[in-house]
C-alpha cells in the first residue's frame, strides 16, 4: 500500500529565509507526486506535481521539489520565503498511468506540515 | 468564476438533522471526489465519481450518501450524524481518475 511520510509537523521560519519541506513516500512502482498549499479555512491549491522527466519541478509561488528516487522523497523547497507562504503543506503520492487501474486511482496525502514566518 | 466551489461554507447542525453539501465545478472535468479533513489526520478519500459513476467508496458509513447527477456536480446527504463527523468536507475534481485534482474551499461542518 502507498503511504506519505511529513516527519515535521509544525516549522517556523524567518522571511527571507530559505525552506526545505521534507517528503518521503512508500510506493511499489513509479508514482506521481503532488505538493498541495491549504491556506486558513481554504481548500488546496496545487503548488506542482512530478509525472516524469526531470527530477526537478518548478511550480507556482517560486517552490520547487526535487524528486529522488533513490531517497523515495519529494522535498519541496523555497529559496526566500515571504509572510504570505504561512500556511499548511501537504505531500501527496498517486499511481502512474502506467499502471493504474480504472477505478482503483487514489491520492494518498501526509499528514501535513505547518508553516509559520516570523518577521 | 473559481473552478470549484462549494456550498454551504460553514454548516451547524444536530444529530437529527438531515442537510446536503454541494459542490460545481467548472472546469469541464469527468471525475468527482469527496474527502474529509480531520485535525492532525491525513485527508481521507471518501467518495470517487467518474463519468457520473461512483467508482469508489472507502468503507464510508451510510450516514453519508453521494449524488452525482451529472459530470458538474456533487452533493454530499448527511443524516443522523455523530459529532465525531465533525470536519472539512473538501470536494476536488480531475479530468480523469489519474489526473491532477483541483479542490474547492471545503465546507466547515460542526455536529453537535
Amino acid at each position: 500500500a502507498q503511504s506519505v511520510t511529513q516527519p515535521d509537523i509544525h516549522i517556523t521560519v524567518s522571511e527571507g529565509a530559505s525552506l526545505e519541506l521534507r517528503c518521503n513516500y512508500s510506493y511499489g512502482a513509479t508514482p506521481y507526486l503532488f505538493w498541495y498549499v491549504q491556506s486558513p479555512g481554504q481548500g488546496l491549491q496545487l503548488l506542482l506535481k512530478y509525472f516524469s522527466g526531470d527530477t526537478l519541478v518548478q511550480g507556482i509561488k517560486g517552490f520547487e521539489a526535487e524528486f529522488k528516487r533513490s531517497q523515495s522523497s519529494f522535498n519541496l523547497r523555497k529559496p526566500s520565503v515571504h509572510w504570505s507562504d504561512a500556511a499548511e503543506y501537504f505531500c501527496a503520492v498517486g499511481p502512474s498511468r502506467q499502471i493504474s487501474n480504472f477505478g482503483n486511482e487514489k491520492l494518498t496525502f501526509g499528514t501535513g506540515t505547518r508553516l509559520t514566518i516570523i518577521p | 468564476e473559481t473552478g470549484v466551489t462549494q456550498t454551504p461554507r460553514h454548516l451547524v447542525m444536530g444529530m437529527t438533522n438531515k442537510k446536503s453539501l454541494k459542490c460545481e465545478q467548472h472546469l469541464g472535468h469527468n471525475a468527482m471526489y469527496w474527502y474529509k479533513q480531520s485535525a492532525k489526520k491525513p485527508l481521507e478519500l471518501m467518495f470517487v465519481y467518474n463519468f457520473k459513476e461512483q467508482t469508489e467508496n472507502n468503507s464510508v458509513p451510510s450516514r453519508f450518501s453521494p449524488e452525482c447527477p451529472n459530470s458538474s456536480h456533487l452533493f454530499l446527504h448527511l443524516h443522523t450524524l455523530q459529532p465525531e463527523d465533525s470536519a472539512l468536507y473538501l470536494c476536488a475534481s480531475s479530468q480523469g481518475p489519474q489526473d491532477t485534482q483541483y479542490f474547492g474551499p471545503g465546507t466547515r461542518l460542526t455536529v453537535l
